[in-house]
């Protein structure tokens, strides 16, 4: 298994809501990644997991919490979001942290209303 | 610090024709340089990599890249394009930091 599976791949969620987006990778990869990509503009690192420890938080606010049960699961739970965080968010995960390149999903495209 | 700079936007060429998108870092020593790819409304594909060793790169779909450190340059090139490579193109480096700075993207345009 060479994927990254992202679910659901499509999201329209209230200001009020709390979602939860999903990934998952069977490569054994030890890191693991959550990136923001708004359109035509390259993907801004979010959160970092490196063996299932939190390792980098890009400032981000805290209406994103990120969690990583396992060492194949990512999850990234949302919960009063503002119209401007709808953008793409794609899972990446990488053998290391540096100098493998990533394997990224295919992404949730999220739509704040 | 790590930056780095794709200075076109835009590409356009036809189908059949060569390909070269460009590519330049800013980094103290030789970092680990990537080319991804995005299809619309996809993911990123890791196309190629590059840290030490031969300076011409060969990767997926056809694809390879040649680091020049005088020029601080890793530009992608293909021989022959397919309509089927219109995407964005992303150069990425991996310094001193092990977060990867993206450039802005090149746009690849096909006309058949």
């Amino acid at each position: 298994d060479t994927e990254v599976t992202q679910t659901p791949k499509h999201l329209v969620m209230g200001m009020t809501n709390k979602k939860s987006l999903k990934c998952e990778q069977h490569m054994g990869h030890r890191a693991m990644y959550w990136y923001k990509q708004k359109a035509k503009k390259p993907p801004e690192l979010m959160f970092v997991y490196s063996y299932e420890k939190l390792s980098i938080n890009e400032s981000v606010p805290s209406r994103f919490s990120p969690e990583c049960p396992n060492s194949s699961l990512l999850n990234l739970h949302l919960h009063a979001l503002q119209p401007e965080d709808s953008a793409l968010y794609l899972c990446a995960s990488s053998q290391e942290t540096i100098g493998y390149g990533y394997t990224f999903g295919s992404g949730t495209r999220l739509t704040v209303v | 610090a790590q930056s780095v700079t794709q200075p076109d936007i835009h590409i356009t060429v036809s189908e059949g024709a060569s390909l070269e998108l460009r590519c330049n870092y800013s980094y103290g020593a030789t970092p680990y340089l990537f080319w991804y790819v995005q299809s619309p409304g996809q993911g990123l594909q890791l196309l190629l990599k590059y840290f030490s060793g031969d300076t011409l790169v060969q990767g997926i779909k056809g694809f390879e890249a040649e680091f020049k450190r005088s020029q601080s340059s890793f530009n992608l090139r293909k021989p022959s394009v397919h309509w089927s490579d219109a995407a964005e193109y992303f150069c990425a480096v991996e310094g001193g930091s092990y977060i990867p700075t993206f450039g802005r993207g090149t746009s690849l345009i096909v006309h058949p």
